[in-house]
């Protein structure tokens, strides 16, 4: 009964691939988001995204784009992998009501870029 | 824009003991939320604690309470009575309610070391 789930766990790929991280929630939250946590633990948003609109953080370059076939889904596809890119990175779900804004995160994944 | 900072980014507690992380924050916005997350060494997220910028009272959950300084712009976390199991990162967030992305502005975090 995972509320929000990411595949894959670890992703070891080599420079220049095209990947895609799948991240799912059973919440019934109608937004959902995706952040990266650098090697020094900092966490930064990437993505916000509902089935009204996309807001993207202005600092992410357009080799990362968040793509969602339904509600529940938000996967992130990632081309022309660099080593820059090897982080941990979270999707998180959460309501836009007020007084439940909490975002439940994913395990997260760790990709790795050789 | 919005800030969260910080200061300890390493800390020592005596199994038993409250602990207080410490938080502080800069907005402009009159309207906005605070969040405590943990981060075990497994890596996972896990959502601790929230205040709302309007809420009277502070807030508690179990052993977690928010010591929400609307003035001094501070949300410190206090945890009482320390486990081992309380050994992990913690990071402090904050969102901004009228904002349409919703978004978490995270602090750099605070790594707690529970002693036996």
């Amino acid at each position: 009964d995972t509320a929000v789930s990411q595949t894959p766990k670890y992703l070891v790929t080599q420079m220049g691939n095209d990947k895609s991280i799948k991240c799912e929630q059973n919440l019934g939250h109608d937004t959902m988001y995706w952040y990266k946590q650098d090697s020094k633990k900092f966490l930064k948003i990437m993505f916000s995204y509902n089935n009204k609109e996309l807001i993207i953080n202005e600092t992410v370059p357009n080799r990362f784009s968040p793509k969602s076939p339904d509600k529940a889904h938000l996967n992130l596809h990632i081309n022309s992998l660099e080593l820059g890119d090897s982080a941990v990175y979270f999707c998180a779900s959460s309501t836009a009501r007020r007084g439940q804004e909490t975002q439940y995160f994913g395990p997260g994944t760790r990709l790795l870029v050789l | 824009a919005q800030k969260i900072t910080q200061t300890q980014p390493g800390m020592f507690v005596q199994e038993k003991e409250a602990v207080t992380l410490d938080c502080t924050y800069d907005t402009s916005d009159p309207s906005y939320g605070l969040f405590w997350y943990k981060q075990p060494s497994s890596g996972e997220m896990i959502f601790l604690i929230y205040q709302g910028s309007y809420d009277q009272q502070n807030a508690t959950e179990g052993r977690y309470s928010l010591n929400f300084q609307k003035a001094r712009k501070s949300a410190n976390l206090v945890i009482s009575a320390s486990q081992l199991g309380d050994s992990a990162m913690y990071f402090c967030a904050m969102r901004d309610l009228n904002n349409a992305g919703n978004m978490l502005t995270f602090g750099g975090g605070t790594r707690l070391m529970v002693k036996p």
